[in-house]
């Protein structure tokens, strides 16, 4: 079967480094998506990645491995607003997009 | 509208009764999707329509019906609602699903979502 694995919580401190793993078995593989879900709020696109290596967008980063079904998302210099839970998607062979269950960042003064 | 919206934003309903949910939007995007979100579980696709037309089954199809008469809107019903549909769903929509990724990430934009729950 189809499989996405991310922790279920993670606490940091703001103002430090904070990174959220992602691993995947999925029939095909069509690119990684993360999104960002503020509790009582819709989804909102944060990352794709398709290639391997490392894209940044500001304070967020993701990286991506295909050969060993692994990605990351790398959130600098966190701040109060960045406590959301974070969620990973992969779209599959047949672009189908399949969810984790999402990794709740409480991040803490 | 600049987005998706959805109606209701949360609803209680009996046990049996019908249940149409509300999604419109104006991206003029050809895919449309039903999610979804109960705690501890990942989105799940209800159903899905690539366009205008067309409707296709996800991943918890059973209970739920779609139609997609037009390219903004793209209501889901529950035709006797039963206490495990109880959820928070999320309407969503993108450019084409089939599309290969090298033309672009066609990432899913989400409507606020409709909390409901049936009692």
């Amino acid at each position: 079967g189809q499989n996405i694995d991310q922790p279920t919580e993670m606490t940091a401190t703001e103002g430090a480094i904070v990174q959220i793993n992602c691993t995947y078995q999925t029939s095909g593989f069509n690119g990684l998506f993360w999104y960002q879900q503020h509790a009582g709020e819709a989804p909102t696109f944060l990352s794709y990645n398709v290639l391997d290596g490392l894209e940044e967008k500001g304070r967020f980063s993701s990286f991506l491995s295909r050969s060993k079904g692994y990605s990351y998302l790398l959130l600098k210099e966190l701040q109060m607003k960045d406590s959301a839970s974070y969620l990973c998607a992969v779209r599959d062979g047949n672009y189908q997009l399949i969810w984790g269950a999402g990794t709740k960042l409480i991040i803490k003064p | 509208i600049a987005g998706i919206t959805q109606a209701p934003t949360s609803q209680i309903l009996a046990a049996g009764r019908r249940m149409t949910l509300r999604c419109t939007q104006d991206m003029r995007h050809n895919a449309m999707y039903w999610y979804r979100q109960d705690l501890g579980l990942g989105l799940r696709l209800i159903h899905y329509s690539n366009t205008a037309g067309t409707t296709g089954k996800g991943e918890v199809p059973d209970g739920y019906s779609v139609s997609r008469a037009n390219t903004d809107d793209f209501p889901l019903t529950l035709a006797s609602a039963v206490p495990s549909q109880t959820s928070v769903y999320f309407c969503a929509s993108s450019f084409p699903r089939g599309r290969p990724p090298e033309l672009g990430s066609y990432e899913q934009y989400f409507g606020p979502g409709t909390r409901l729950t049936v009692t």
